[in-house]
């Protein structure tokens, strides 16, 4: 079973550059959700998606935007990249239904840097 | 704002212990509790995952407890072996589960 499966891995950018970074889900969840960890800060939420059609903002949404593409694809697009946003960022993926929440499940991460 | 704090920071113990981690919240109205394990450079594994109706979850030798009116959570795990060293973290659900705030997460080693 796949998971949560992030492209890429690693990547460095430029200050200003644009990227999107992708994700995707096999386990026919509805709910999907951006964070990023940084030392000393925990992880925290960037952007959710509660199902299919729908975003919400996070703790930190500032310098980010988000696509629901489908029920299995979520991504992070970081229009002008800036030093700031060097970190760990990390998709998860849980089905929330029936009024309760579900465990999250967590891709392997992508590690940015931005010179 | 929730504000989720994980006492201790890192923790050392010969392998054979028993050992909780604390997790400690702010705002006692959450939706779900949950404890993660993260390894060096890999993302999270849920552990257990714990409703605001209930006081305790457990899943082989390790065991969550919650209690909301406190704000508190513990996580005991039994008989620590070598494997069990990662960070573990707590997070905390909010807005019907949605809205998770974790906290900084505790470093495990367990000593051979």
């Amino acid at each position: 079973n796949a998971g949560v499966t992030q492209t890429p891995k690693f990547q460095v950018l430029k200050t200003g550059q644009s990227m999107t970074l992708q994700c995707a889900q096999d386990m026919n969840h509805n709910s999907m959700y951006w964070y990023r960890q940084d030392p000393g800060m925990g992880l925290r939420l960037i952007y959710y998606s509660a199902s299919e059609g729908t975003t919400d903002k996070g703790e930190v949404p500032n310098g980010y935007n988000v696509s629901r593409l489908n029920k299995r694809e979520f991504s992070l697009r970081l229009e002008s990249a800036a030093p700031s946003q060097t970190s760990v960022y990390f998709c998860a993926s849980s089905w929330s239904g029936g009024g309760w929440g579900q465990p999250q499940h967590f891709g392997d991460g992508t590690r940015l840097s931005i010179l | 704002k929730q504000e989720v704090t994980q006492i201790p920071a890192a923790l050392s113990v010969p392998e054979g212990e028993n050992l909780v981690l604390n997790c400690s919240f702010t705002d006692s109205a959450i939706y779900n509790l949950q404890w993660f394990r993260q390894d060096p450079g890999k993302g999270l594994t849920s552990l257990l995952l714990i409703q605001s109706s209930q006081r305790e979850q457990t899943s082989g030798r390790l065991n969550a407890s919650l209690d909301k009116s406190s704000g508190r959570s513990t996580l005991y795990i039994a008989a620590s072996q070598p494997g069990d060293s990662a960070t573990y973290l707590c997070a905390v659900g909010g807005d019907y589960g949605q809205n998770f705030v974790f906290g900084p997460g505790t470093r495990l080693s367990v000593l051979p």
